[in-house]
């Protein structure tokens, strides 16, 4: 089974619609992290927690909102939905290990979202 | 302002050649950095990181290299085989890895047999 999931793997919808990708992991991980990834522009991040009471926006957060409802659940809300958030989204999820350790970020299998 | 720089978007290598993929960064306050292999349809996934403090990390084929005074870090892998075709992303975080990561744009490699 995998680690980190992601549901939906795929979703079209048309603009203006409010759409909810969701993230769910069993490795015990405190930080939980979501990036979106566009061709030729890499992965950046738009929310992430380190905690289930600490959200944090990210590089990219405008348009976006973040739900932490328990330590394995990070969601990810496009409140009216706009063409140019077509993207893959991908949910990644790490442990602190402590200072001066690696922080190696898991990543889920992406989302694949278009928006019409 | 692009702080992890992957400047080749491409690169294309012979089945048991050497792949270099290079990556550059900007930030100072970035002292541990990571190399990301990602396939089609999938997520990416961790392949070998190296703190500020070392030159050199290797595992198995894959050895990647730090210049701190030149910002740059390359990845080797030696030799290259079909399946090492995807898109490699370089990382860089501050703080000994605790802090969050900052991606470059991957260079997509591939692998000809």
């Amino acid at each position: 089974d995998a680690d980190v999931t992601q549901t939906p793997r795929n979703r079209i919808t048309k603009t203006g619609k409010r759409i909810m990708l969701e993230c769910s992991q069993t490795k015990g991980h405190d930080r939980m992290y979501w990036y979106r990834q566009d061709p030729g522009l890499g992965l950046r991040l738009i929310y992430y927690s380190f905690d289930v009471k600490d959200i944090n926006k990210g590089e990219i957060s405008d348009g976006y909102s973040v739900s932490r409802q328990a330590q394995a659940k990070f969601s990810l809300s496009l409140e009216s939905a706009i063409p140019n958030q077509t993207a893959l989204y991908f949910c990644a999820t790490s442990h602190p290990v402590g200072t001066g350790s690696t922080d190696t970020q898991y990543f889920g299998p992406g989302t694949r979202l278009t928006v019409l | 302002d692009q702080q992890v720089k992957q400047n080749s978007p491409s690169l294309s290598v012979q089945e048991g050649r050497i792949s270099i993929l290079n990556c550059d960064y900007t930030n100072s306050m970035f002292d541990y950095f990571l190399w990301y292999k990602k396939y089609p349809a999938e997520g990416p996934t961790f392949l070998i990181s190296i703190s500020s403090i070392k030159d050199k990390n290797e595992d198995g084929r894959f050895t990647v290299f730090l210049n701190k005074s030149a910002k740059h870090l390359s990845l080797h892998i030696v030799p290259s085989q079909p399946g090492d075709s995807a898109v490699y992303f370089c990382a860089a975080s501050a703080q000994g890895g605790s802090e969050k990561l900052v991606f470059g744009k991957g260079t997509k490699l591939t692998v000809n047999p």
